[in-house]
């Protein structure tokens, strides 16, 4: 059983809205965590796009906060993603991730990733 | 933002050397510095995290120092299966903030 897992569209046609999933086993979405999305575009590093706690309460990169929205089911154990407008410059591996205080918000746990491609 | 900056970008070297990663912040964050080690096509595993602490599981021969801005990743004997990218991050502020990768190459 994969701890995280993301789901979503492989492929989104420019200015619509990406939308991914993030499925949560072997814990509660409820728990004490950030959940984080990071995406990684072909070739290049990291790049954090936001975080949401058990709460509700959000923290978004501001180089895409005009864009971006997170929220959680906690009913379902998911946490989601909403990308709007989309380009090319989008294309990217989305991750899931949680992060604890305990480590100093670290990166404990990851998704295995997910292509997204946005191409007409 | 805060900018990680990491050195080098990519380094060959052979089965058994010890190699030397830094990671330098472009302000003080404390000890909110964490290490992943990335092979093509996963997703990043943490190593170490708070600067220094080995992350459960991760074998002894990584280890981590410094804190403020300045920080190193260090393989004590680079074995075949070290071969990947490795990222610095900062979680001292949002947004958070990734190093651009030290690639390890097989010399």
């Amino acid at each position: 059983q994969v701890p995280l897992q993301e789901s979503g569209p492989g492929l989104v046609k420019p200015s619509e809205t990406l939308s991914l999933t993030c499925a949560v086993s072997g814990g509660s979405i409820g728990s004490s965590y950030w959940w984080s999305w990071v995406r990684q575009s072909p070739g290049k590093g990291l790049e954090w796009i936001g975080e949401i706690y058990h709460s509700g309460s959000t923290n978004y990169n501001p180089s895409l906060k005009s864009r971006v929205t997170m929220s959680l089911d906690k009913s379902k154990n998911q946490f989601f993603l909403k990308l709007t407008s989309v380009t090319a410059a989008d294309t990217a591996v989305y991750y899931c991730a949680r992060s604890s205080t305990s480590c100093y918000t670290c990166f404990q746990q990851w998704g295995q990733g997910t292509l997204v491609t946005v191409s007409s | 933002d805060i900018q990680m900056t990491q050195s080098p970008s990519s380094l060959s070297a052979f089965v058994g050397d010890r190699v030397t990663i830094t990671c330098r912040a472009s302000q003080s964050i404390s000890g909110y510095l964490h290490w992943y080690q990335q092979k093509p096509g996963k997703a990043p595993k943490l190593l170490i995290y708070a600067a220094s602490s080995l992350h459960s599981g991760v074998p002894s021969k990584f280890s981590g120092s410094g804190s403020g801005t300045d920080f190193t990743l260090t393989i004590s004997s680079l074995q075949p299966e070290d071969f990947a990218t490795y990222y610095c991050q900062q979680t001292y502020n949002t947004p958070l903030t990734f190093g651009g990768g030290t690639n390890v190459e097989i010399k």
